[in-house]
């Protein structure tokens, strides 16, 4: 499974924006980026994924480099709701009847100041 | 509320003892994953199934055994347990279809005493 790196933790000022970077040099060219969150106390929470081009959703914006060699997650104004640990996870898509388990690595803990 | 509904949320045993623990996937969905999360090894697979199939296998003990069901629910079984089993485990579904993002369940917290 290709690997990823993050910042062990991150802080934010409530209402700002928040870029958590991910490093992913050995990404192959079928992997997609996905990231989940785990707010304290519950299970993973899908956020975003991509393949090569940006994508925005409700939740955040996620911004791919041209290489695909690193990707950030956005998140457009912080609240003290977004305070959790942030995986970024590669997805390689499975040959038919493949598995598509997700490897969590040690994610970034993001904590929002009020 | 993701739908996936696991069953119980705490449960505390002795060493050497079995349990089973149960998840409910959401409406429509034919695949599950179950994962353990423990201080020091973080977020790991263990085993996937899919429409009543083994389909993967990760990190998963010997003394460990899943299935799934034909009404889709699935049921991980711990024997033999040991104080090191203590984690929170979770169980997450998608439809199987490929890039499907997997939507999980609040997880069962066993403590092994």
């Amino acid at each position: 499974d290709a690997k990823t790196t993050q910042p062990n933790s991150m802080e934010s000022n409530e209402e700002e924006p928040v870029h958590l970077p991910c490093n992913h040099s050995t990404i192959s060219g079928t992997d997609y980026i996905h990231w989940y969150r785990q707010l304290p106390s519950q299970g993973p929470e899908y956020v975003i994924h991509g393949l090569t081009s940006n994508v925005n959703n409700r939740m955040a914006s996620l911004a791919i480099a041209e290489d695909r060699k690193s990707s950030t997650l956005i998140l457009h104004r912080a609240t003290l709701r977004d305070a959790a640990v942030y995986y970024c996870i590669l997805l390689t898509v499975p040959t038919q009847g493949g598995s598509e388990k997700l490897v969590f690595g040690k994610g970034t803990k993001l904590t929002v100041n009020p | 509320d993701s739908g996936v509904t696991q069953t119980p949320k705490h449960l505390i045993t002795a060493t050497g003892q079995r349990v089973t623990l149960r998840c409910s996937p959401r409406s429509g969905d034919l695949s599950v994953y179950w994962y353990q999360q423990s201080l020091d090894q973080g977020l790991q697979f263990l085993i996937q199934y899919y429409n009543g199939e083994e389909r993967a296998k990760g990190n998963i003990l010997e003394r460990f055994s899943a299935q799934q069901f034909p009404d889709l629910h699935s049921e991980l079984n711990l024997s033999s347990l040991e104080l090191g089993d203590s984690a929170l485990y979770f169980c997450a579904s998608n439809t199987g279809y490929r890039k499907n993002i997997q939507y999980f369940g609040a997880g069962t917290r066993l403590s092994v005493l």
